[in-house]
């Protein structure tokens, strides 16, 4: 069965602070890792998708990092706004399928 | 321009109901797929189509689930008699690539279907 771990579950920030949060996931057989963000009652939205180790991608306060070899990826939020509160899902795709397994996520609230 | 839109967004079944959930995908992918949400779970995947085949329908939790894809666009998942255990968020998604395995593409999420089984 595969596996892939969030931490924390949920996390609760003042405007302001930065935060990150974890994903890890079996190494064997990897190709892709996704991070989407859901607010409630809208669609999950895609951040980043990262194949390459060492990849390190960034879109605005946001940006994820990625190690294939040892199995993990970390999202970071710079200056944390009410705005960012949302769950944080990582999703793995692995060589030759095309599903996406997904984590529990982490469910972020910053506050005012 | 338009995202994935799913109806209706709420559905309450009693048990024993059969229900059926409806993805419009974004026009001109190729790809889709169900997934399922538990409460205080990850999406996990139910089923894929590549334009109208089924190529995996291996997620489906049991033989009560049915979904089709008939002319490649809209897709319809059908629950025959509901039991409290399918009241989950269920999710449909759409990709533009044919295959993940040519590059790694996103899949653009609808909102869900949350159905809720008494």
């Amino acid at each position: 069965i595969l596996n892939v771990e969030q931490s924390p579950q949920s996390l609760h920030v003042q405007e302001g602070d930065s935060t990150n949060f974890t994903c890890s996931f079996p190494s064997s057989n990897f190709y892709a890792l996704h991070w989407y963000r859901w607010e409630t009652a809208k669609s999950p939205e895609a951040l980043f998708v990262m194949t390459l180790n060492g990849d390190e991608k960034k879109k605005g306060r946001i940006s994820a990092t990625l190690n294939t070899k040892e199995g993990y990826s970390y999202l970071y939020i710079k200056g944390s706004q009410p705005e960012d509160s949302a769950t944080y899902l990582c999703a793995l795709t692995q060589g030759g399928s095309e599903k996406l397994v997904f984590g529990k996520g982490t469910k972020l609230t910053v506050n005012p | 321009g338009a995202g994935v839109s799913q109806s209706p967004r709420y559905k309450v079944a009693k048990r024993g109901q059969d229900v059926a959930l409806r993805c419009d995908p974004i026009s001109g992918h190729v790809s889709l797929f169900w997934y399922q949400q538990a409460l205080g779970q990850g999406p996990e995947f139910l089923t894929y189509f590549q334009n109208e085949a089924q190529l995996d329908k291996s997620g489906l939790p049991s033989d009560r689930f049915f979904a089709e894809r008939p002319e490649g666009s809209v897709s319809t998942l059908k629950i025959q008699r509901t039991q409290q255990e399918d009241s989950a968020v269920y999710l449909c998604a759409s990709s533009y690539l044919p295959s993940a395995s040519i590059t790694p593409w996103e899949q653009y999420f609808g909102p869900g279907t949350r159905l809720t089984v008494t």
